[in-house]
């Protein structure tokens, strides 16, 4: 079992809609949990990062923790086609500065 | 906002040759890590280092070793170069030392194996 898993892609959503992506982890120890975009051929971009339970909501962006579920998901609200990339789910393991693990990554496609 | 230095962009180097990564932090991060990442891949950990001293260690290759300097840039030295190593190999820096931070990326260095 990978440490991060994600839901298989690719997603396609048309635009103006919501894209759910959704990541578990294994390690129930983890306390940092990020969201990276990455454009085909381009450096992973940080775009959110949540630490406790609940909704953190920045933007068109909504990240969602549930620490008892071991589950984070991300919600692009009013989906655009710039939008359209690989997201990675990023797990930094419990009392962590060593390594932060990543999932497969989910391709988004937005419609337009 | 300064951001992370990598160098060079792309390299092309000849199977059993040698190749040199530099990767320079964002100022006054302390950690850096280094990924490979392969075509359709995600990012892959290889190994990094908190205030110069290695932290962690991933699924590096005994032929690429890694040191962080007293600046804090790090260098990705990999010898015996096979086909396989062609991919983007980024690194990332955090600040703070253990805890809660984020890691930012350099915009990588593509290596190319023939």
């Amino acid at each position: 079992q990978k440490e991060v898993e994600q839901n298989s892609g690719p997603l396609s959503v048309p635009e103006g809609a919501i894209a759910s992506l959704n990541c578990t982890y294994s390690d129930r120890g983890s306390q940092s949990f990020f969201w990276y975009r990455q454009y085909s051929g381009k450096s992973p971009e940080l775009i959110m990062s949540i630490y406790s339970n609940g909704d953190k909501e920045d933007g068109r962006f909504t990240a969602q923790l549930n620490k008892a579920s071991q589950y984070v998901s991300l919600l692009i609200r009013d989906s655009q086609p710039s939008d359209s990339a690989t997201y990675l789910c990023a797990v930094n393991r419990q009392g962590g500065y060593d390594k932060v693990i990543f999932g497969p990554g989910t391709s988004l496609s937005v419609i337009p | 906002a300064a951001g992370v230095i990598q160098s060079p962009r792309h390299l092309i180097k000849e199977k059993r040759e040698t190749a040199t990564l530099k990767c320079y932090p964002i100022p006054r991060h302390d950690t850096v890590y280094w990924y490979q990442q392969g075509p359709g891949q995600d990012p892959q950990f290889l190994i990094s280092f908190y205030e110069k001293m290695q932290s962690d260690k991933g699924s590096i290759p005994d032929r690429f070793s890694a040191q962080q300097f007293s600046d804090y840039h790090s260098e990705l030295n990999m010898s015996s170069l096979e086909l396989g190593d062609s991919a983007l190999y980024f690194c990332a820096s955090s600040g703070e030392g253990q805890g809660n931070t984020e890691a930012f990326f350099g915009q990588g260095t593509r290596l190319t194996v023939v």
